[in-house]
């Protein structure tokens, strides 16, 4: 079985643009969580999504946003790019086989390393 | 509020000893923990989790981890440590409910000479 794919894996962008990032869960996994890895805060909650719903979100400015599709496929957004929202963005898929989204065995992608100049 | 520690940033072992990796919780109710790792340039691997029942969990890759309730730790072990074990170990905690978020602890680097 395919693991968690993201796309693309390396993006350098300039401070006020915007950017998409896609993510695929593995096949059957019905929830998709974001997270933003940086060195100095380490690993953070986004958002979670689940049946193109969020359910969950973190302490984030609205400037990222985020979806999910029939498919499961989910995409984040960040508009108005800062010098600070340079970090791995990682995504975890889960099978929210009925506990709580948050106590799912997440499986993650290899992420996406922004670099914000 | 739910919090996680891992009050070491960085482990070092030789290869072929003991390692633990350290991790403390704080949440109201019944904590859910996870040890994950992560390989240079690679997202996280699920290693194991606690739910209920043993307090002794095995994983993956021979790692086991015990939850102790009164000290509310749940340190990671490996009876031989393997130089293909330096990595990044992240310690995460949540609760049963729909509005529960995970948390990740800061991370411990595990370094094995060899």
């Amino acid at each position: 079985k395919a693991g968690v794919t993201q796309t693309p894996r390396y993006l350098i962008k300039t401070r006020g643009q915007q950017v998409t990032l896609s993510c695929s869960p593995i096949s059957g996994h019905r929830s998709v969580s974001w997270y933003q890895q940086t060195p100095g805060q380490g690993l953070q909650f986004l958002f979670e999504y689940f049946s193109e719903t969020q359910r969950n979100k973190g302490n984030f400015p609205g400037r990222f946003s985020g979806r999910q599709f029939s498919n499961s496929r989910s995409e984040m957004n960040v508009s108005t790019l800062e010098l600070g929202d340079s970090a791995l963005y990682l995504c975890a898929s889960s099978l929210l086989s009925g506990g709580a989204p948050s106590t799912d065995t997440q499986y993650f992608g290899p992420g996406t390393r922004l670099t914000v100049l | 509020a739910q919090s996680v520690a891992q009050p070491e940033d960085q482990v070092n072992v030789a290869e072929g000893n003991p390692l633990t990796v350290k991790c403390t919780y704080s949440v109201s109710g019944n904590p859910y923990l996870f040890w994950y790792v992560q390989y240079p340039n690679r997202g996280l691997q699920f290693l194991l989790k606690y739910i209920t029942g043993d307090n002794l969990v095995k994983g993956s890759y021979g790692f086991e981890a015990e939850f102790n309730k009164s000290q509310t730790s749940f340190h990671l072990k490996k009876p031989s440590a393997l130089v293909s074990d330096s990595a990044l170990y992240f310690c995460a905690v949540t609760i049963w409910s729909s509005a529960s978020k995970i948390i990740f602890g800061s991370g411990t680097r595990l370094s094995i000479r060899p």
